[in-house]
């Protein structure tokens, strides 16, 4: 089925561990978006990107990494999870920067 | 900067009651307007949008109006159901920068039978 998906859904990690989340989209989107979701915040952008090969950094983007070699992939990788990076992550893709933006699940991230 | 101000709840109303959610922005040029609502358990779907002044975007009984003057894209709906329950986030996209939306911090809407 067309869509996005994002896995897993639910990860329990430890304080300086990596942990990779993963988006997949089927709509060919050129544009894809990582948001982090916390109570008292709304959603907040972590990387974005544009196109295969490029990706820019949004509001929030400490302790992020991410990359992008296929269209249809954006994976988010904490490279030393830290206790604050507990949270929801959600992955969208569009068209155009300017048009609405697609959802996924969202991966639910706990860090002991 | 870009920012969206809405109130975040929760917000209790009866079945059939009228809805009102509040959202006012502040943002560079002349952005483009959302209303996305987001289900236990679910990533945002989009409900509506406007992308210019006096524009009306409407989807399932909800509407705003894109007002310029007031800097607002406030959230109605005649006639509320259970099936509304949800928390809804009003969201901007302004270009000049980061190309994600910016968002509001969310309002929890409960709706009782």
């Amino acid at each position: 089925d067309a869509g996005i998906t994002q896995s897993p859904r639910y990860k329990i990690t430890e304080t300086g561990r990596q942990v990779t989340l993963m988006c997949h989209q089927t709509w060919s989107h050129s544009y894809m978006f990582w948001y982090r979701q916390d109570l008292g915040h709304g959603l907040r952008l972590i990387y974005y990107s544009a196109a295969a090969d490029i990706t820019d950094k949004g509001e929030v983007p400490d302790g992020y990494v991410v990359s992008r070699s296929k269209t249809e992939n954006f994976p988010l990788t904490l490279e030393s999870a830290t206790r604050s990076q507990t949270s929801v992550y959600f992955c969208a893709s569009s068209t155009y920067s300017n048009q609405p933006q697609h959802f996924g699940d969202g991966t639910r991230l706990s860090i002991l | 900067g870009n920012s969206v101000t809405q109130m975040e709840g929760p917000v209790t109303l009866s079945e059939e009651a009228f809805l009102t959610i509040n959202c006012t922005y502040t943002a560079t040029g002349y952005p483009s307007l959302f209303w996305y609502v987001q289900y236990p358990g679910e990533g945002l779907q989009l409900l509506l949008k406007a992308t210019k002044a006096d524009d009306k975007g409407s989807n399932k009984g909800f509407e705003a109006t894109y007002r310029k003057e007031t800097t607002s894209f406030h959230l109605e709906k005649g006639s509320v159901q259970v099936s509304d329950s949800a928390v809804y986030f009003c969201a901007l996209y302004s270009g000049g920068g980061a190309d994600g939306l910016t968002f509001g911090k969310g309002t929890h809407l409960i709706i009782q039978p």
